[in-house]
């Protein structure tokens, strides 16, 4: 069964400190998309990925920044985490090219302090 | 910048009624895909219309797409207390999905 995998469902960390989401897919994709998702405010997407070593900005980048070192593997790092970016965060993959839907890991619940 | 907008927000059915969500959006698309989550969890691919289909069926579900008013309706026939869940719909425009806001199904039993 294919499969996106968050490393932690739920988390909770301190304002100021860094904070890494790690998000894992084993279907070959070449794209990597990651999401948060807020009352009333629905997915946002923060970054994507199209290759290896390859980052975009989505709609909210502000503070956040992303790593992709093997083709696999997707990671988002809270700089500095700051009371606003508590949130759900969604990693999600695709195939390459316009005609395939995501396939999304089941988040993980963000909580700073 | 959320490009689909799902209408009603939240809709409450009978265990056996038809549920129908509606999605505008506002730009040229490549395709249209629904997509359902479960409380708290990721969300799930249902289903992806082309642009240059009107209508298609899946199981229980049936989406239909209209570019001339920028729209498209999802339709749950049948409706089961499992499928009480949120529903968007996704923009497939240059290079990434943008998603509505939801629509929140229940079903009671």
């Amino acid at each position: 069964d294919v499969k996106v995998t968050q490393s932690s469902r739920y988390l909770v960390k301190r304002t100021g400190e860094k904070v890494f989401l790690e998000c894992v897919q084993d279907m070959d994709h070449e794209n990597m998309f990651w999401y948060r998702q807020d009352p009333g405010l629905g997915l946002r997407l923060i970054y994507f990925s199209y290759d290896v070593k390859m980052k975009e900005k989505g709609d909210i980048p502000e503070g956040y920044s992303v790593s992709r070192e093997k083709k696999e593997r997707f990671s988002l790092i809270l700089e500095s985490a700051s009371t606003n970016q508590t949130s759900m965060y969604l990693c999600a993959s695709s195939p390459q090219g316009p005609i395939y839907g995501y396939t999304f890991g089941s988040g993980t619940r963000l909580t700073v302090v | 910048s959320q490009q689909g907008e799902e209408d009603p927000q939240a809709l409450s059915i009978q265990e056996g009624e038809n549920a129908t969500m509606n999605c505008s959006y506002k730009t040229s698309i490549n395709n249209l895909q629904w997509y359902r989550q479960n409380s708290g969890r990721g969300l799930v691919h249902l289903i992806l219309i082309r642009s240059n289909e009107r209508e298609k069926h899946s199981g229980r579900l049936r989406v239909t797409l209209d570019t001339s008013k920028k729209s498209s309706s999802l339709l749950i026939t049948a409706s089961r207390a499992a499928d009480t869940a949120s529903y968007f719909c996704a923009t497939n425009g240059m290079r990434q999905l943008t998603f509505g806001s939801g629509t929140q199904l229940t079903v009671l039993p």
